[in-house]
């Protein structure tokens, strides 16, 4: 069965430290991953896909398809980053997402 | 424009009633969706509507649980006999299409904070 995982319920660091939520996925086609976020008492929404390969507020995700993962990456975290990231994978043309349990990151000053 | 809505933004009701959950999507949006997110199990997929096709039920976790989408608009999410596991906050979502591609981005809600007392 089709599964996502983040290992981490809670990943806290200091300003300015880099930052790497982990995802890793279980699906033998080729999926289509996401990282989406969660504000504070904000609606949950997309961050980035794999599949545009672009920077979103200074954060990147890689897919590696040998280690199924795609984890989600900032150099330098900012407060403003503090949020619920959950990792999601969409395995067919269209349709449903598979989310991951989520990780609350925590950055403080 | 406005984004996805869903009424009430909050209910509580006794164990064993029935309530209706509703969603509005984005218009012109054919696909919708229902999540359901509570403490310990994350986020799970519930059920997806595209156009007129038969929706995906897959994600239902009892026959409880069912939902309609009427003229391809406006969602109702239903449970009947509701237990104190059915707690969560509800979710739903549309997108311009479900298809991989332009327009597949799903949109999301504020949810539906369901409390079974």
């Amino acid at each position: 069965a089709q599964r996502v995982t983040q290992p981490e319920k809670l990943l806290s660091v200091f300003k300015g430290a880099p930052v790497e939520l982990k995802c890793n996925y279980s699906y033998s086609g080729s999926p289509e991953l996401f990282w989406y976020v969660q504000y504070s008492r904000q609606r949950l929404q997309l961050l980035l896909r794999h599949i545009s390969r672009e920077s979103i507020k200074g954060f990147t995700a890689d897919l590696n398809k040998g280690e199924t993962s795609f984890h989600l990456k900032k150099p330098f975290a900012q407060e403003e980053d503090s949020a619920m990231y959950y990792c999601a994978l969409r395995y067919n043309q269209g349709g449903k997402l598979i989310f991951g349990q989520g990780t609350e990151l925590s950055v403080k000053p | 424009g406005a984004g996805v809505s869903q009424s009430p933004s909050n209910k509580v009701t006794e164990k064993g009633k029935d309530v209706e959950l509703r969603c509005d999507p984005i218009s012109g949006h054919t696909a919708l969706y229902w999540y359901r997110q509570s403490l310990g199990q994350g986020l799970e997929f519930l059920i997806y509507f595209q156009g007129n096709s038969a929706p995906d039920k897959s994600g239902l976790p009892s026959d409880r649980f069912s939902a309609e989408r009427t003229g391809g608009s406006v969602s109702t999410l239903t449970i009947q006999r509701t237990q104190q596991e059915d707690s969560a906050v509800y979710l739903c979502a549309s997108s311009l299409r479900s298809r991989r591609g332009t327009g597949d981005e799903q949109y999301f809600g504020p949810g539906t904070r369901l409390t079974v007392t």
